[in-house]
């Protein structure tokens, strides 16, 4: 079964610099998703991704956050002069033809800023 | 705003026996509803899905829910649980009309433990 692919599992970061989460979605699906869970806290939507521009963001997907479907497989996130309160868990995610297709999860990228 | 209320933080249950995982919401608008499963280390893997239809819906490894529209909740269910589905289990909800392009909103998550 088609997955979705996240790289790395694990990333840590001194505050203050840049990084890059990676997100291969589905092959055939066309929208895409970014999430994040700050432990013991819930699963928050960031960013919605639909032919090549954002559909929608969160309060929290300020300046410092921005995506990118670079080529015709791979999906980024990135986060500029990152903070301590950007430690969190980073799910991707894709759905098919439709927004309302049940989403697919990466398994994650999980973000330590020291 | 929607919302989603995952009513309990833990639920302890022993090998074989039913459980219930209980999921409210609040949108002012039609929703579609899903229940996802995060396994230790592993992403969200969705369980099962109401879009329309029949208000009871089966989902893998078992596990059914009933959407009801009237009590505005979509509770899980599995007759007789096992050890492997010891995980943390999540509800979430996507508007089914407004502009909202496919954001869902989560429960805060249930830790689902089979004991032996």
């Amino acid at each position: 079964e088609p997955e979705v692919t996240q790289t790395p599992s694990h990333q840590v970061t001194q505050m203050g610099q840049e990084v890059i989460l990676r997100c291969v979605p589905i092959s055939n699906h066309l929208y895409f998703y970014w999430y994040r869970q700050i432990l013991g806290q819930k699963v928050e939507f960031l960013v919605s991704f639909y032919n090549n521009e954002i559909s929608e963001k969160s309060e929290i997907f300020d300046d410092q956050f921005s995506v990118e479907r670079p080529d015709g497989s791979n999906f980024t996130l990135k986060i500029r002069s990152t903070k301590l309160e950007d430690s969190a868990m980073y799910f991707c995610a894709s759905s098919g033809t439709s927004r309302n297709q049940p989403q697919h999860f990466g398994d994650g990228t999980r973000l330590s800023i020291l | 705003a929607q919302s989603v209320t995952q009513l309990d933080s833990q639920v302890p249950v022993f090998e074989e026996a039913p459980v219930e995982l209980r999921c409210n919401y609040s949108s002012s608008v039609s929703v579609y509803l899903f229940w996802y499963v995060q396994y230790p280390n592993q992403g969200l893997q969705l369980l099962l899905k109401y879009l329309s239809g029949s208000t009871l819906v089966k989902g893998i490894n078992g596990f059914e829910a009933e959407f009801n529209k009237s009590q505005t909740s979509f509770h899980l269910r599995k007759p007789s649980v096992h050890i492997s589905d010891t995980a943390e289990y999540f509800c979430a909800l996507l508007n089914a009309g407004g502009t909202s392009y496919g954001k869902l909103t989560f429960g805060q998550g249930t830790i689902l433990t089979v004991h032996p």
